[in-house]
């Protein structure tokens, strides 16, 4: 069956833009976790959905990153004026439910120039 | 606060030369230990998990252990292609998030 999707893979821009990145889950997987993973550190949790809902949000660095999940399924990641510090591999993960193993998707590498 | 410790960094075997990776943790509570495979430019793909001391899974060549402190990820006469990032990742049940450790880079020469 298909797995986790993200789009776009890559993403350059501008410091000051806003970035949205994209997570398709699993079908039918009810929990939703969005993760960064920077060059040499290890992967870092920003957020968890159950349904639509988004019990945890303690991971997000800043106000200026949000997310959102619609329909429970896709997710939207977004980041406004976004800073090089940003820059990381973006990578999304759904479970069957809270506990249960993560499928991560390939993850959106952002770059922020 | 949850901590997760793998070592060694890098590991280079030669084909056919088995040998231990290690994921220390502390942390209040673990409900489960799992291990992931990650190749270069992809995403973790998940191996095992387990949940109490005592516990073994294995899958081909690899075979994870848990104990009250650690979990080890044996391999066994790996192969070029076993060459990758090994993470580590511990569950409590709080926030229903996953502690990542660093990982472990793995390389087999043939």
């Amino acid at each position: 069956g298909a797995g986790v999707s993200q789009s776009p893979s890559n993403k350059v821009t501008e410091k000051g833009k806003d970035v949205e990145l994209r997570c398709d889950p699993i079908s039918g997987h009810t929990a939703l976790y969005w993760y960064r993973q920077s060059l040499g550190q290890g992967l870092e949790f920003l957020i968890y959905f159950q349904g639509n809902s988004a019990p945890d949000k303690s991971g997000l660095p800043s106000d200026r990153f949000s997310a959102e999940r619609t329909g429970g399924s896709v997710s939207t990641l977004t980041i406004q004026r976004t800073q090089q510090e940003d820059s990381a591999v973006y990578l999304c993960a759904s479970s069957a439910g809270p506990g249960d193993e993560q499928y991560f998707g390939p993850g959106t590498r952002l770059t922020v120039t | 606060e949850d901590q997760v410790t793998q070592s060694p960094e890098a590991l280079r075997l030669q084909e056919g030369e088995s040998s231990s990776l290690n994921c220390s943790y502390t942390v209040s509570g673990l409900r489960g230990l799992f291990w992931y495979r990650q190749d270069p430019g992809k995403g973790p793909e998940f191996l095992f998990t387990l949940y109490s001391a005592g516990e073994e899974k294995e899958k081909e060549r690899l075979k994870a252990t848990l104990t009250k402190k650690e979990s080890f990820l044996h391999i066994t006469a790996p192969k070029p292609e076993d060459s990758a990032t090994y993470l580590c990742a511990v569950y409590t049940g709080a926030n229903s998030k996953l502690t990542f450790g660093k990982g472990i880079t793995l390389s087999v020469r043939p």
